[in-house]
């Protein structure tokens, strides 16, 4: 089945220490996107990438950056996690462009800052 | 005001009953409406997608939007223990596809 995966479903850092989260879909969306999304909170849009187009949201940390070397995989990278930064991060793709297709979900990695 | 407004409950049901959920919202710019439910430690999974004002039924789900009120529901008839989840609403703009999430609301059905 066509899905978007997230590798790994939980990671374990520390303090400052660089983390890098991946995502997968094979989907063949153009749009996908990156959202934290903290403990009885809504998901919250970090940047979402429109093929090589790079868009961050601007309330997103600068600790936060994002590459997407080709379709199909996307990272996060936190360069210097603190303690706020533990929370459920979620992929999503959209096809269509800006058609507002509706986002297909991963299912998330869990981060834990120690 | 938060852009979109979600009781967090939570609501427990006896099994069988009908469950009601809704969002309302301020921007009145948004024209699609999207329903997920995300299960514990799973992302959210796309349940209902509806444009502009109406009813959209599949199955047991019925979604409704009405966009004079800026006020979305969703309906589950016949409730299953499986239905136990918590439920997020979410609307986007026609000409963007930047989507705004309700907070979700903790859904519990007992057997």
């Amino acid at each position: 089945d066509a899905m978007v995966i997230q590798n790994p479903r939980y990671q374990v850092t520390q303090f400052g220490k660089p983390v890098t989260l991946s995502c997968s879909q094979t989907l063949n969306h153009n749009v996908m996107y990156w959202y934290q999304q903290k403990s009885s909170q809504a998901p919250k849009l970090l940047f979402h990438y429109y093929d090589k187009d790079f868009n961050n949201e601007a309330d997103t940390p600068d600790n936060f950056q994002s590459r997407r070397p080709n379709t199909s995989f996307c990272f996060l990278d936190i360069r210097s996690p603190g303690l706020g930064d533990a929370a459920m991060y979620l992929c999503a793709t959209s096809g269509g462009g800006y058609s507002n297709q509706p986002q297909h979900f991963g299912d998330g990695t869990r981060l834990s800052i120690l | 005001q938060k852009e979109v407004e979600q009781d967090p409950g939570p609501l427990s049901v006896p099994e069988g009953a009908i469950v009601s959920l809704n969002c309302t919202y301020s921007n009145s710019a948004f024209q699609y409406f999207m329903w997920y439910r995300q299960y514990s430690r799973k992302g959210p999974e796309l349940l209902m997608y509806t444009y502009s004002s109406g009813n959209k039924e599949d199955g047991r789900f019925t979604a409704q939007v009405d966009k004079s009120s800026k006020y979305i529901s969703l309906f589950i008839r016949d409730s299953q223990p499986s239905d136990s989840a918590t439920y997020l609403c979410a609307m986007s703009a026609s000409d963007n596809n930047d989507m705004r999430f309700g907070a979700g609301t903790r859904l519990t059905v007992k057997p």
